[in-house]
């Protein structure tokens, strides 16, 4: 079963838009950790955010914000005022316990944003 | 310093090569990946190393040899590799410890695999 679902493949906007990225989680644990990693064109992942079970607070950075929410196991991403050079595919990710206790991430198929000009 | 380096950028090799693929980094994390991304899809976890000791190998083919020399550095290690092993490998670290608090994996720019 799918950990992660990031149910949006593929978002196309024009510059200036917001545009939001939708992350819905399944976890029986009640520690865990999410993550939004983005991947430009060059193939690096980049992090962007980390947020644990225990920590509901909503998060700004500049032109992104994060809506952290256990009652629906939602972890959305908002752009706001978008660029081109946002254009990547972004991953949300979770990481749960394993046996030995590290914490490995599970990623989501990823949403390709493309902002045009 | 919060980079993770992979070499090389872009390989190509017959399916009768053995190569290596490297990776360092200088963070003091203790946990180091391996992960497999086909085209527009998501990474795969491969192997898992934790105080350089293999904890996780996720049933991967043994055409694939992970070796992790010291804290610093992770390496994997292709033999007699299939055209369909091509993708992009990225190798990742993390501080995570049993019990301790979790940070984020820090994700090198991963190497461009192609086998012919």
């Amino acid at each position: 079963a799918q950990k992660v679902t990031q149910a949006q493949t593929e978002i196309s906007v024009v510059e200036k838009e917001d545009v939001t990225l939708d992350c819905v989680y399944e976890t029986r644990d009640t520690t865990y950790y999410l993550f939004w990693y983005k991947q430009p064109p060059s193939g690096e992942l980049v992090f962007l955010i980390r947020r644990n079970s225990f920590d509901e607070q909503n998060e700004i950075s500049g032109r992104y914000s994060w809506n952290f929410q256990k009652s629906t196991s939602s972890f959305n991403f908002t752009i706001t005022a978008s660029q081109v050079v946002d254009s990547a595919v972004y991953f949300c990710a979770l990481s749960e316990e394993q046996s030995g206790g590290s914490y490995i991430p599970t990623f989501g198929r990823g949403t390709s944003l493309i902002v045009h000009p | 310093d919060t980079e993770v380096t992979q070499t090389p950028k872009h390989l190509v090799m017959g399916m009768t090569n053995k190569k290596s693929l490297k990776c360092e980094q200088h963070m003091g994390h203790r946990a180091m990946y391996w992960y497999k991304q086909k085209a527009k899809k998501p990474p795969e976890l491969m192997f898992v190393y934790s105080y350089e000791k293999l904890s996780i190998n996720e049933s991967v083919p043994s055409r694939f040899s992970p070796e992790c020399p010291n804290s610093s550095l992770l390496n994997l290690h292709l033999h007699a590799l299939q055209p369909e092993d091509s993708a992009l490998y990225l190798c990742a670290s993390s501080q995570d410890h049993p019990g301790m608090r979790i940070t984020e994996a820090f994700f090198g720019q991963g190497t461009r695999l192609t086998v012919v």
